[in-house]
């Protein structure tokens, strides 16, 4: 089936290690998202890509980074970890449409980030 | 930009009773709106969305929603929940750029 793979599932880092998680879909999606969501909270919106353009949340700390190589993979970088960094962090695509973004985000498992 | 307001944080009910889960937004633009379910350690699932057309939507397990442009409002409805409800929901909205959710809404189904 189709769909938007996130790996790990569970990654523990220690505090101020870099970290990398990763995300892949064969959705064919030109539109891929990452989202940050704490405990009882929404998703956050980090950034998202519209093919190569990466468009950052304004909010969104320097310490986070993201890399998109092809269509299929994003990536997203944490530099320099903290204990507030400690999230579930969400992968999403859509379809873009080729211009505004309107139809519905696909969304992967989730990757659980604990810092130590 | 749009934003989302889920006016309900917790929402307990009775097993095979109906329910109500609120959500306004505001939007300067035409809106898109959708209701994602999420449950324990998972990613979100789509229930149901608006695009276009008739207000009254139909999602999966029974639920559906009603977009209300006067009111700005899109609430989430169920006739008969089950235990296997219990998860939470979150409200969206798209305009022409990203997604932004609501705080979400834990409905706790209880027997």
């Amino acid at each position: 089936d189709a769909m938007v793979i996130q790996n790990p599932r569970y990654q523990v880092t220690q505090f101020g290690k870099p970290v990398t998680l990763s995300c892949s879909q064969t959705l064919n999606h030109n539109v891929m998202y990452w989202y940050q969501q704490k405990s009882s909270q929404a998703p956050k919106l980090l950034f998202h890509y519209y093919d190569k353009d990466f468009n950052n949340e304004a909010d969104t700390p320097d310490n986070f980074q993201s890399r998109r190589p092809n269509t299929s993979f994003c990536f997203l970088d944490i530099r320099s970890p903290g204990l507030g960094d400690a999230a579930m962090y969400l992968c999403a695509t859509s379809r873009g449409q080729g211009g505004p973004i309107r139809t519905e985000a696909f969304f992967g498992q989730g990757t659980r980030l604990t810092v130590v | 930009a749009q934003s989302v307001t889920q006016l309900d944080s917790q929402v307990p009910v009775f097993e095979e009773a109906p329910v109500e889960l609120r959500c306004n937004y505001s939007s300067s633009v035409s809106v898109y709106l959708f209701w994602y379910v999420q449950y324990p350690n998972q990613g979100l699932q789509l229930l149901l969305k608006y695009l276009s057309g008739s207000t009254l939507v139909k999602g999966i397990n029974g639920f559906e929603a009603e977009f209300n442009k006067s009111q700005t409002s899109f609430h989430l409805r169920k006739p008969s929940v089950h235990i296997s409800d219990t998860a939470e929901y979150f409200c969206a909205v798209s305009d022409s750029n990203d997604m932004r959710f609501g705080a979400g809404t834990r409905l706790t189904v209880k027997p």
